[in-house]
């Protein structure tokens, strides 16, 4: 079944105690992309990659860091969270630009 | 940088009529709008989608179209069921990367 994974699916932790929380796809996609989601904001893009090893920042990206060693992973990390960053996180793959984004069921994150 | 306004916030219709939902976007280059609808505690999910060289396109009860000279687009839903309740958001993508602006959403009800 072609699908995003995200895990974990709900985390509690402190502030400054470094997290990753992981993303796979298993479409062959080239494209993933990290996402938050606010009340009344929408979704906004934090970091985004168009294939292997190449990255870029979306809107939002202060406080995060991506990797994408692998096509088909693409883990978020906070290396130092705070209460500000306590959101719900979805990842996303597409075949290309202009094309239909496949979100992960999302991974509801609390900083205390 | 690109912004992606949506109107109205939150939308509430009698079951069989008409729902529509405008966005605005900012960057002339934008070429692709998506729109995704997210059920409650759900992953958004595509719903349908428009490309700059197209004004408008349908799909049975959905419709979206889209004005490049006023640079606005917008979802049409005709007979709308209970189960068209959800979070419909709208978004904007700038060649050449996978730069992605969502707008802030829209709730809408339908009251059977």
């Amino acid at each position: 079944e072609a699908q995003v994974t995200q895990n974990p699916r709900y985390l509690i932790t402190v502030t400054g105690k470094k997290l990753t929380v992981t993303c796979s796809q298993n479409m062959n996609h080239e494209y993933m992309s990290w996402y938050r989601q606010d009340p009344g904001l929408g979704l906004r893009q934090i970091y985004y990659s168009m294939n292997v090893e190449v990255t870029d920042k979306g809107d939002v990206p202060e406080g995060y860091k991506v990797s994408r060693k692998e096509k088909r992973n693409f883990p978020l990390i906070l290396e130092s969270p705070s209460p500000n960053q306590t959101s719900l996180y979805f990842c996303a793959s597409s075949w290309g630009e202009g094309g239909e984004q496949y979100f992960g069921p999302g991974t509801r994150l609390t900083v205390t | 940088g690109e912004n992606v306004e949506q109107h109205p916030s939150t939308l509430s219709v009698q079951e069989g009529d008409s729902a529509v939902i405008k966005c605005t976007y900012s960057d002339s280059a934008s070429n692709y709008f998506p729109w995704y609808k997210q059920e409650l505690g759900k992953r958004p999910q595509l719903i349908i989608d428009i490309r700059s060289n197209v004004g408008e396109k349908k799909d049975q009860r959905i419709a979206v179209t889209l004005n490049k000279t006023a640079k606005h687009f917008s979802l049409h839903i005709t007979e709308t069921q209970p189960e068209d309740s959800a979070v419909y958001f709208c978004a904007a993508s700038i060649p050449g990367g996978f730069k992605t602006i969502f707008g802030a959403g829209t709730r809408l009800f339908v009251k059977a």
